[in-house]
């Protein structure tokens, strides 16, 4: 199965400051990859799908980037409300699998 | 409006099963992909399998190849997910998620499964 790395684990940041995200995984995922936001007892949330396509309703201060095995999730100015965890997701290669997540904390 | 209503939270015995419902409203059904996502208390979410009703097509993960069955009802614009042979590691929420192609773009609000003797 495909594994997706997330680095960090942990992130810590304050408020305003630009958050990078990693997301490696063990083969190519092509354009096949989604990050999720995912607050304390709610359902993850969709942010960016197919690497660098905003979800609808997503600010624009979130966007994606990179293909086959690199990606990145970037949060040009980190609000308040963007603490949480995020997820990488590949829909490339069966079964398709969910990275282990970074936890965006403030600083 | 899209919406995923799944069903309630359930208590199962070691070795049984649990069948947990997801009901959809607004968009088109049919042609939708409808996956299964679960996620343990403390761990990251975990892909199960998924379905696209029009074709009535399957594709599940192995880990749980003869464990799982997902279906599809259209007139009731409802999916199911199936769980048998249950044990303590399958205690989880489970969410139900609906998007084309297998992007995963509205979610249900989850289901709790407690697996306890």
């Amino acid at each position: 199965e495909t594994v997706l790395t997330q680095s960090p684990a942990t992130l810590s940041l304050s408020p305003g400051e630009r958050a990078t995200l990693s997301c490696r995984a063990s083969q190519s995922v092509s354009s096949y990859l989604a990050w999720f936001q995912q607050k304390p007892g709610q359902a993850p949330r969709l942010l960016i799908y197919d690497a660098s396509n905003r979800a609808t309703g997503i600010p624009a201060r979130f966007s994606g980037s990179g293909s086959g095995t690199d990606f990145t999730l970037t949060i040009s100015s980190v609000e308040p409300e963007d603490f949480a965890v995020y997820y990488c997701h590949q829909r490339s290669n069966g079964p398709y699998t969910f990275g282990q997540g970074t936890k965006l904390e403030i600083k | 409006q899209v919406q995923l209503v799944q069903s309630g939270a359930e208590v199962k015995k070691p070795g049984s099963s649990v069948k947990v419902s997801c009901k959809t409203s607004g968009g088109t059904f049919r042609t939708y992909a409808i996956s299964w996502v679960r996620q343990a208390p403390g761990q990251g979410p975990e892909w199960m399998g998924g379905i696209i009703p029009v074709f009535g097509s399957t594709n599940y993960a192995e880990k749980f190849q003869g464990r799982l069955t997902i279906t599809a009802d259209e007139s009731t614009t409802t999916a199911y997910m199936e769980l048998s042979s249950l044990r303590s590691e399958d205690t989880a929420l489970y969410f139900c998620a609906r998007g084309l192609g297998g992007t995963l773009v509205d979610w249900g609000q989850g289901t709790l499964v407690t697996v306890s003797s």
